[in-house]
């Protein structure tokens, strides 16, 4: 299956922006997701089909797409942000595939 | 509102199965997927697989297949997982989810998700 490759950690001061990646062949032609998910809690989809914000997230949580990254990014990153984040797409046989996850760490 | 409701945590012996369910509310339970995933301690998310509520058609993950078996109760709009032979590399979180796809199967996502039910296998 195609993996999705994200990068194992990012730290950001509250109030800057973090910008999380995640790298993958299918990308172009599959659509990505993000799920955020906080220490002992269940994931939560943020950011739908690459750039759409799920229903109740803040507009400070942003996506976009470039080839075969796709990009989380959250401007002015509060406390409460602090989280794993996962990509999510499907590969070119239909199975849905995670990224490894990225922990955002505010300082 | 659109709720997924698991049952407890189990602990299990190696070799011994587990079923876990999950119940449904707020939405027409026939409509979408149930998707079930699992999170091993400290690690990142991995699908089980999915099942049509409607038809009772299944998917399953190809690590999974012969040991997992998903099935549900219309009446009572309930989705179950059961997970047999169970080895201590399953200990993990269990997560149903509302499943979605936006193009016949491809671009799935799932987009509410249950509190998860932690399974332990252990000696």
């Amino acid at each position: 299956s195609d993996e999705l490759t994200q990068a194992p950690s990012v730290s950001v001061s509250p109030g800057q922006t973090a910008t999380i990646m995640c790298s993958g062949e299918a990308l172009p032609k599959q659509f990505a997701f993000w799920y955020q998910q906080k220490p002992g809690q269940a994931p939560v989809l943020i950011i739908r089909k690459g750039r759409e914000r799920a229903s109740g997230i803040p507009e400070r949580f942003s996506g976009s797409t470039s080839g075969t990254t796709v990009t989380l990014t959250i401007s002015g990153v509060q406390p409460e942000d602090e989280a794993a984040y996962y990509c999510q797409s499907t590969d070119r046989s239909g199975d849905v595939v995670f990224g490894g996850g990225t922990k955002l760490t505010v300082l | 509102q659109v709720q997924l409701v698991q049952s407890g945590a189990e602990v299990k012996e190696p070799g011994a199965s587990v079923k876990v369910s999950c119940e449904t509310s707020g939405y027409s339970f026939t409509s979408y997927d149930v998707t079930w995933v699992r999170q091993a301690p400290g690690q990142g998310l991995e699908r089980v697989g999915w099942m049509n509520p409607s038809t009772g058609k299944t998917g399953y993950t190809q690590k999974f297949q012969g040991r997992v078996t998903m099935t549900r109760d219309i009446s009572t709009t309930t989705a179950y997982m059961e997970l047999s032979s169970l080895r201590a590399e399953d200990t993990a979180i269990y997560y149903c989810a509302r499943g979605r796809s936006l193009n016949a199967g491809y671009d799935y996502y799932m987009d509410v998700w249950a509190k998860g039910t932690t399974v332990i296998v252990s000696s």
